[in-house]
């Protein structure tokens, strides 16, 4: 079935300090890829959409310069979290496929960032 | 305004004792609900699509059904491994052709030997 890997699956900084995280379809091209967020206890919302080649679609209330997304391939799309701050601390999930077709989102396995 | 309801919050079984988690949704324009299972500190894992009412869908001791406003998800004779968050999610236009989920607050499942 179908494989999106995240990496790193868990970092902690310092606050100020840029965090870039990695989410890769491994075994089928993505020309769009998401990025969402999710809190304890709490569902995933939806942060951006990560279009290869052209600029990222934010949800209302994103901050776009915060999260920074590059999609600049069929298989990768980046999301930069810029100067964070504690009250960026969460889980981090990407997601990929099942954007045009009949065919599902199939989820990479998170990455918990901790801001000090 | 598109939204996914889903219910119970929590679920406590016994091994084997069967159940349904409910998950109701008020969108413009349905293109597909979504089942997933979630384990802690994992990403969603993806279960079922339906895409109309009456559709049916099994996996092992899961079952999910749809109608017009809401889905099901089955868990007969439920094993200790089936303990996790289930995720139901309907996606919706969104811009062009392009679609994108929108997620229930998921039904925590814990089942106990």
């Amino acid at each position: 079935g179908a494989v999106v890997s995240q990496h790193p699956s868990w970092v902690i900084c310092k606050s100020g300090t840029s965090v870039k995280i990695e989410c890769r379809s491994l075994d089928f091209q993505a020309t769009t890829m998401f990025w969402y967020r999710q809190f304890p206890k709490q569902s995933l919302m939806l942060m951006a959409t990560s279009n290869e080649g052209s600029k990222a679609t934010y949800e209302q209330g994103v901050e776009k310069d915060k999260f920074l997304i590059n999609h600049a391939s069929l298989t990768l799309s980046t999301l930069t979290v810029t100067s964070a701050h504690p009250e960026d601390s969460s889980f981090y999930i990407c997601s990929a496929g099942g954007d045009r077709s009949n065919q599902p989102q199939h989820f990479g396995d998170g990455t918990r960032l901790s801001i000090l | 305004e598109d939204q996914v309801t889903q219910s119970p919050e929590a679920l406590r079984l016994q091994e084997g004792e069967s159940s349904s988690l409910n998950c109701s949704y008020t969108v413009s324009g349905l293109r597909g609900l979504f089942w997933y299972r979630q384990d802690p500190g994992k990403g969603p894992e993806f279960l079922f699509t339906l895409y109309s009412a009456g559709e049916e869908k099994e996996k092992e001791r899961l079952k999910a059904t749809l109608t017009k406003k809401e889905s099901f998800l089955h868990i007969t004779a439920p094993k200790p491994e089936d303990s996790a968050t289930y995720l139901c999610a309907v996606r919706v236009a969104y811009g062009g052709a392009t679609n994108k989920l929108i997620f229930g607050t998921g039904t925590l499942l814990a089942v106990q030997p």
